[in-house]
């Protein structure tokens, strides 16, 4: 069965820190993997994808995440965080062999001024 | 292009009543998907469908019911509503390799 763990419920940084919410994965073969993000009383946005190819994906607003096979992790990154970026974030992966979409259970972050 | 959309966007039920969340996509997606997020928490998984005729069971799957006639449609059941089912319910659309795309939700409370 396919999971996905954020082991950190909350994440805070000060407004200009690099900011990093943690995702690792389980899947039988290889992982289709997505970040999320929803603000207060919306529905979720898209912000970035691994498919394939190179590891590190680059995404909307400024975030990045790398993909590492070993570790089964697919870590959400910003260098320098925004005011704008509290919010709660999503992982989630499908395997490519599958259609079924996981999520997991999703990461607050509140960056303060 | 609407993308994906859901109805009613609120509702207010009665314990025993039943109703149908709506949702349908106009990007020709064949995978399909319901969850439902409590306050607070993630999205866990209702049903999802890889195409017309074909559904799948979630984690959660105990008080629903979905089809799935179409490649556009696919309507999620509610019967004899519980107050467990006070939820926010989203559904969303994907392609093989593509992310998914989310509708704006419907926000449940049963009473």
């Amino acid at each position: 069965a396919q999971s996905v763990a954020q082991p950190e419920d909350q994440v805070n940084v000060a407004e200009g820190n690099p900011l990093t919410v943690k995702c690792t994965y389980s899947v039988s073969g290889n992982p289709y993997l997505f970040w999320y993000v929803q603000y207060p009383n919306r529905g979720l946005q898209f912000l970035l994808k691994y498919i394939t190819g190179d590891n590190l994906v680059k995404g909307s607003y400024g975030f990045e995440a790398e993909f590492n096979k070993s570790q089964t992790s697919f870590h959400l990154k910003k260098p320098s965080a925004l005011v704008s970026d509290s919010a709660l974030y999503f992982c989630a992966v499908r395997d490519i062999n599958d259609y079924k979409l996981s999520f997991g259970a999703g990461t607050t972050v509140t960056v303060r001024a | 292009n609407a993308g994906v959309t859901q109805t009613p966007k609120f509702r207010i039920l009665k314990i025993g009543q039943s109703m149908t969340l709506q949702c349908t996509q106009d990007m020709n997606h064949n995978y399909m998907y319901w969850y439902r997020q409590d306050p607070g928490m993630g999205l866990k998984l209702i049903y999802y469908s890889v195409g017309a005729g074909i559904t799948d069971k979630g984690e959660v799957p105990n008080g629903y019911n979905v089809s799935r006639s179409t490649t556009e449609d696919f309507p999620l059941r509610l019967e004899l509503a519980a107050p467990s089912q006070t939820s926010v319910y989203f559904c969303a659309s994907s392609s093989s390799a593509t992310e998914a795309f989310f509708g704006q939700g419907t926000r449940l409370t049963v009473v």
